[in-house]
């Protein structure tokens, strides 16, 4: 069975400081590993997901995750904060075989503050 | 296109009743799968359908089922409501392709359920 462990359920930077949130996985298959983000009031918006090909991956809005087998984590980060940046963050884990299912995080909630 | 469309938005419901969740694909696609998010539990997977069967199922008891129809929509029912069952009731779709390394699941915006 597949695990994800995000670390700090609350996380807070300035506008323009890096944002890092942290990601752990478990699984005993290589995993493809996803980042969400959820505004107030919506679904889940796809940030990046990683299938196994680059280790390093570019999403949307200016974040990227990096894939480390090693450390099992899939960090998600920002060069630079923006306030729209402040949302609900979601780390998921899926195996392959067929099928869409997603193991989620318990969220991190981004406050960016001038 | 347009996105996935979950109705009604917002429900309120009293203990015992049950209560039907409709979601809507973007069109061409044929998996949907539903999550429960709530505060204590966080965002859990319900179950899967593809192409109108079950493919994958998750730790719920039967009071909640779903079918998926031939134009892929999908719904979901829940019987028998708890106080517990409150929650935002997620529908994800993505397109024909057989797993995740490359699909990519749309969320809709969610059914808002509140149980008295």
């Amino acid at each position: 069975a597949q695990s994800v462990t995000q670390l700090g359920s609350h996380v807070s930077v300035s506008e323009g400081a890096l944002v890092l949130l942290r990601c752990n996985y478990s699984s005993s298959v290589p995993p493809y590993l996803f980042w969400y983000v959820q505004y107030p009031n919506q679904g889940l918006q796809l940030l990046l997901k990683y299938t196994s090909a680059a280790t390093l991956v570019k999403g949307i809005n200016g974040f990227e995750a990096e894939f480390k087998k090693s450390e099992t984590s899939f960090h998600l980060t920002k060069p630079s904060a923006h306030m729209s940046d402040a949302a609900e963050y979601f780390c998921a884990v899926g195996l392959g075989g067929g099928g869409n299912k997603l193991t989620f995080g318990t969220g991190t909630q981004l406050k960016v503050e001038l | 296109k347009a996105g996935v469309t979950q109705t009604p938005r917002y429900l309120i419901k009293t203990r015992g009743q049950q209560v039907t969740l409709s979601c809507s694909p973007i069109s061409g696609h044929r998996s949907v799968s539903w999550y429960q998010q709530t505060p204590g539990q966080g965002l859990q997977f319900l179950f899967e359908y593809f192409s109108e069967t079950q493919r994958n199922k998750g730790n719920f008891p039967g009071r909640f089922s779903g079918r998926q129809f031939s134009n892929s929509r999908s719904e979901m029912n829940v019987s028998t409501l708890e106080l517990g069952d409150s929650a935002l009731y997620l529908c994800a779709s993505s397109s024909e392709n057989r797993d995740l390394s490359t699909d990519t699941q749309y969320f809709g915006p969610g059914t808002r359920l509140t149980v008295l």
